[in-house]
C-alpha cells in the first residue's frame, strides 16, 4: 500500500531532550515536506526537500532540523524541544516538486513538550 | 507571494442540508487550487483540485468547487451533507511558476454535521 509512515504517533517529552520524528514513504517520491498544525493557525510548513540532499526552510523552521540522505526518509529533528513546539506534525510527499502535484500525508505525530 | 483566506472557522449544519465553505486567495500570478479534507484523527487527503480547463471540479463523494478568477475564489459546495462529512477542510493554493515549496494552506474550516 502506498503510504507515508510517521513515528512516533504520540510523544510526551520534556524541555531540552532531543528527539527525532521519522518519516518514510514507499512511493519513490522526490518531494517531501514537514508541516505543523496548530488550532486556529492551520498548517504551516517547517522544512521541505526537493530531492536527496536538497532541503530548504519553510515558514516556521526555527528550532527544527531535517536531513534527506536517502529518497524515502525525511526525519524531523528537534535538538532542544521547547513547550512552544507542542503541536501536531505531518509529513507529506509528492511525485515531483511541481505545484500541480497532490500531496500524500502521513497520519500525524502529536508531540507534547512539558 | 500568495495567501489563502477561509472565511469561516466553523460551520455547523444539519444532515441533508446544503453547505458552502468559502475560500478566497490572493496571488499576482496564475494558480493551482486544492481542497484537502482531514477526518478526525487522520492526516489530510485530497478532496478535489483545479489545475486548468473547466472551472467546475467535482469529487467522488458529491462535493464540488468552482474556480472564479474575477472574484479570486474557490468555494466548496455540497447540496446535501451526511454525518460522515464531518471533518476539517483546508483550501490550498500554489502558483504555476513555483513548486510545492510555495503551497500555502488556509487555516481550515471545521464542518460539523448534526443529525
Amino acid at each position: 500500500e502506498a503510504q507515508v509512515t510517521q513515528n512516533p504517533r504520540y510523544l510526551i517529552t520534556v524541555t531540552g531532550k532531543k528527539l527525532t520524528v521519522t518519516c518514510s514513504q514507499n512511493m519513490n517520491h522526490e518531494y517531501m515536506s514537514w508541516y505543523r498544525q496548530d488550532p486556529g493557525l492551520g498548517l504551516r510548513q517547517i522544512y521541505y526537500s526537493m530531492n536527496v540532499e536538497v532541503t530548504d526552510k519553510g515558514d516556521v523552521p526555527e528550532g527544527y532540523k531535517v536531513s534527506r540522505k536517502e529518497k524515502r526518509n525525511f526525519p524531523l529533528i528537534l535538538e532542544s524541544p521547547s513547550p512552544n513546539q507542542t503541536s501536531l506534525y505531518f509529513c507529506a510527499s509528492s511525485d515531483s516538486p511541481s505545484g500541480a502535484n497532490v500531496l500524500t500525508f502521513g497520519a500525524g505525530s502529536r508531540l507534547t513538550v512539558l | 507571494a500568495q495567501s489563502v483566506t477561509q472565511l469561516d472557522s466553523q460551520v455547523p449544519v444539519f444532515e441533508e442540508a446544503p453547505v458552502e465553505l468559502r475560500c478566497n486567495y490572493s496571488s499576482s500570478v496564475s494558480v493551482y487550487l486544492f481542497w484537502y479534507v482531514q477526518y478526525p484523527n487522520q492526516g489530510l487527503q485530497l478532496l478535489l483540485k483545479y489545475l486548468s480547463g473547466s472551472t467546475l471540479v467535482e469529487s467522488i463523494n458529491g462535493f464540488e468547487a468552482e474556480f472564479n478568477k474575477s472574484q479570486t475564489s474557490f468555494h466548496l459546495r455540497k447540496p446535501s451533507v451526511h454525518i460522515s462529512d464531518t471533518a476539517e477542510y483546508f483550501c490550498a493554493v500554489s502558483d504555476l511558476r513555483g513548486s510545492q515549496g510555495n503551497l500555502i494552506f488556509g487555516k481550515g474550516t471545521k464542518l460539523s454535521v448534526k443529525p
